[in-house]
């Protein structure tokens, strides 16, 4: 099984950048491919924001990116702005379990 | 147009057995590569992945609830529906639950989620 670290809370200033990482640990991550991040704002359906490491599903801002290095994940919001102010998942598929786990979540703020 | 939508109780009984149907749209499930999730979300916490079928009938669970869970596809329907029965809820299974769209390694579009309230 795996497991999906995040940082609890993020925050920055409007027009800023920040970075959420997302470290993956665990028996069955494989060769972490299939990350993917969503965004959720209060009461409402998570929305996929990037797919495998970094790639954007169509409508998405060019200001969300996505990256990996090794085991760590990470989503990068450029020119932060008030209505990214939201709670952001990582999630990582593994095709050899064929099983998706979510991380626990960070709460984006924006100053 | 790919949607979702979830239906059933609001409200189930501890230690009965709540059953969730995904009814859904603009795909089909006999589509290979595709697959329908549910994901719950307790008040205030953290997604969790519950479980996944694939278009070829293959089935996913997560490891924790995998004693509880089943997910099936429903045939009898005019409209294509996937259906969640988890077994002996407790107050600790509050949550929303989400139908959601798999395509390959990510969750592409989710249902508006259905809040189940277990309680005596």
């Amino acid at each position: 099984q795996s497991a999906l670290t995040q940082p609890a809370s993020v925050s920055g200033s409007p027009g800023q950048s920040i970075t959420i990482s997302c470290t993956a640990t665990g028996s069955d991550i494989g060769d972490y491919k299939y990350v993917s991040w969503y965004q959720q704002h209060p009461g409402k359906a998570p929305k996929l924001m990037i797919y495998e490491v970094s790639n954007r599903p169509s409508g998405i801002s060019d200001r969300f990116s996505g990256s990996k290095s090794g085991n760590t994940a990470s989503l990068t919001i450029s020119g932060l702005q008030a209505e990214d102010e939201a709670d952001y998942y990582c999630s990582s598929y593994t095709s050899i379990s064929r099983r998706f786990v979510f991380g626990m979540g960070t709460k984006v703020t924006v100053l | 147009q790919i949607t979702l939508k979830e239906s059933g109780p609001t409200v189930v009984k501890p230690t009965q057995t709540l059953t969730l149907t995904c009814s859904f749209s603009g795909f089909s499930l006999s589509t290979t590569g595709l697959g329908v999730a549910w994901v719950r979300q307790p008040p205030g916490k953290a997604l969790e992945w519950l479980a996944l079928l694939y278009w070829n009938g293959d089935r996913r669970y997560s490891p924790c609830l995998e004693s509880r869970l089943t997910i099936t596809r429903d045939t009898s329907t005019p409209t294509d529906q996937v259906v969640l029965t988890m077994t002996d809820m407790d107050p600790v299974d509050t949550a929303t639950y989400y139908c959601v769209y798999r395509k390959l390694g990510a969750l592409d579009y989710w249902g508006q989620g259905i809040l189940v309230t277990v309680s005596s």
